[in-house]
């Protein structure tokens, strides 16, 4: 089956920079993927890694290390608006877009 | 804008009654669809994977004669909660595979209160 951890909470002012781990325990896997979402709203996509590495998308990167089942979200030059809850997500075994997600970790931006 | 779209966002019924949850894909055609539900203040958990033309695979733990999905048509899955109690309370959310490409777009979600 699959696993997923990461914790329950980050709190940082405007303009820090915070980092979300994210370890995983899978079957197969296919993919770290990172996923914002408000309250009340639907999940919206940040991110995605495959291959080891960092992948940087503005404001936000991402990293994966496979070896390590380890992977991380990087937040810069944090907003008001990036108070949201943060999860992470694997392929289930079998489908890359079947997806387990981690209980997520919300993020609360402090002015 | 969106590319996935549910519907109703919002709906209350009381204990007893059946309700129907549309997922549509706007302008793509969408093989695979995931339904996934949500409790307030907890992560997705996966229902069951829709697959076109055929019967949904359920995840362990979730009743198929409860939650009926039918998945007719390359643009359109459907989420019947039957005889919905309150504790079938929830937001319930769906996902949606562009054939070919294999992007994953996911729907707005769909809030379901059962009184």
């Amino acid at each position: 089956g699959q696993s997923l951890e990461q914790p329950s909470e980050v709190t940082a002012v405007e303009g820090a920079i915070v980092q979300i781990n994210c370890t995983y325990q899978t079957s197969g896997f296919y993919g770290l993927s990172w996923y914002q979402q408000h309250d009340g709203g639907a999940p919206t996509f940040l991110s995605y890694n495959a291959l080891d590495g960092l992948e940087e998308t503005g404001r936000f990167s991402s990293f994966l290390s496979r070896s390590d089942s380890y992977g991380y979200l990087l937040l810069q030059e944090l907003q008001m608006k990036d108070s949201a809850s943060y999860f992470c997500a694997v392929g289930s075994s079998g489908s890359a877009r079947q997806l387990t997600f981690g209980s997520g970790t919300q993020l609360t931006v402090l002015p | 804008g969106a590319v996935v779209s549910q519907h109703p966002s919002r709906v209350i019924c009381k204990s007893g009654t059946s309700v129907k949850i549309e997922c549509r894909s706007l302008d793509f055609q969408a093989t695979t669809m995931f339904w996934y539900r949500q409790f307030p203040k907890q992560s997705l958990m996966l229902m069951a994977t829709s697959n076109e033309g055929s019967k949904a695979t359920y995840e362990q733990g979730v009743e198929k004669d409860k939650f009926l999905i039918n998945h007719a048509s390359l643009t359109l899955s459907t989420l019947t909660v039957t005889s919905a109690h309150p504790e079938d309370s929830s937001f319930y959310i769906c996902s949606a595979m562009r054939g070919g490409t294999g992007e994953l777009f996911f729907g707005e979600g769909s809030r379901l209160t059962v009184l």
